[in-house]
């Protein structure tokens, strides 16, 4: 099973507003990455956690808070966002950030998200 | 960083024909190379991946070639079906220690259309 579950599939929020985006995987990784899409580029890194560790930030807005409960589990909290933020949210897990087959990145199904 | 660089940026085929998509890196650190293929509204999935002790892989009708000296790598799609239509990305994953570990460094895409 290589299934990242994302929810929810799609997301409206004004600019005020404060959601999260969820994402879940039962495949062992401990290495979850959070990724932003626009529309026919590609992804972009903003975070990586390793071991439920923050390893990378790639200088990401703090309107954008990510959150690593478990190794299973991996949340971005949005808070105050632009119209520009509207994008394609993507996660993906691998199992760790070693070589080798363990760097292996799966994705999800993402989130679009739309900023009013 | 590591830089990749993809071309072409479009690709027409008519269906049975071959298609053929290029990348270049610049870091010689790099030695895991996967290929994404990103349809319509849905996540990345990978296709087919190489790592640098192999200069060829093969899976069925996908191949990807690896030339470590010049520092490029192909994608070859053979009798190509409507299906393929699709974005195409290439990454570069180094091996170094530290931040850049586990990372995957996107090429910009290939648009492939495969008419009928």
């Amino acid at each position: 099973d290589t299934e990242v579950t994302q929810t929810p599939k799609h997301l409206v929020m004004g600019m005020t507003n404060k959601k999260s985006l969820k994402c879940e995987q039962h495949m062992g990784h401990r290495a979850m990455y959070w990724y932003k899409q626009k529309a026919k580029k590609p992804p972009e890194l903003m975070f990586v956690y390793s071991y439920e560790k923050l390893s990378i930030n790639e200088s990401v807005p703090s309107r954008f808070s990510p959150e690593c409960p478990n190794s299973s589990l991996l949340n971005l909290h949005l808070h105050a966002l632009q119209p520009e933020d509207s994008a394609l949210y993507l996660c993906a897990s691998s199992q760790d950030r070693g070589e080798g087959a363990k760097n292996i990145q799966y994705f999800g199904a993402g989130t679009r998200l739309s900023v009013l | 960083g590591e830089n990749v660089e993809q071309h072409p940026s479009t690709l027409s085929v008519q269906e049975g024909d071959s298609a053929v998509i290029k990348c270049t890196y610049s870091d010689s650190a790099s030695n895991y190379f996967p290929w994404y293929k990103q349809e319509l509204g849905k996540r990345p999935q990978l296709i087919i991946d190489i790592r640098s002790n192999v200069g060829e892989k093969k899976d069925q009708r996908i191949a990807v070639t690896l030339n470590k000296t010049a520092k490029h790598f192909s994608l070859h799609i053979t009798e190509t079906q409507p299906e393929d239509s699709a974005v195409y990305f290439c990454a570069a994953s180094p091996r170094v220690r530290g931040s850049t570990l586990g990372r995957l460094y996107f090429g910009r895409g290939t648009q492939l259309t495969v008419w009928p």
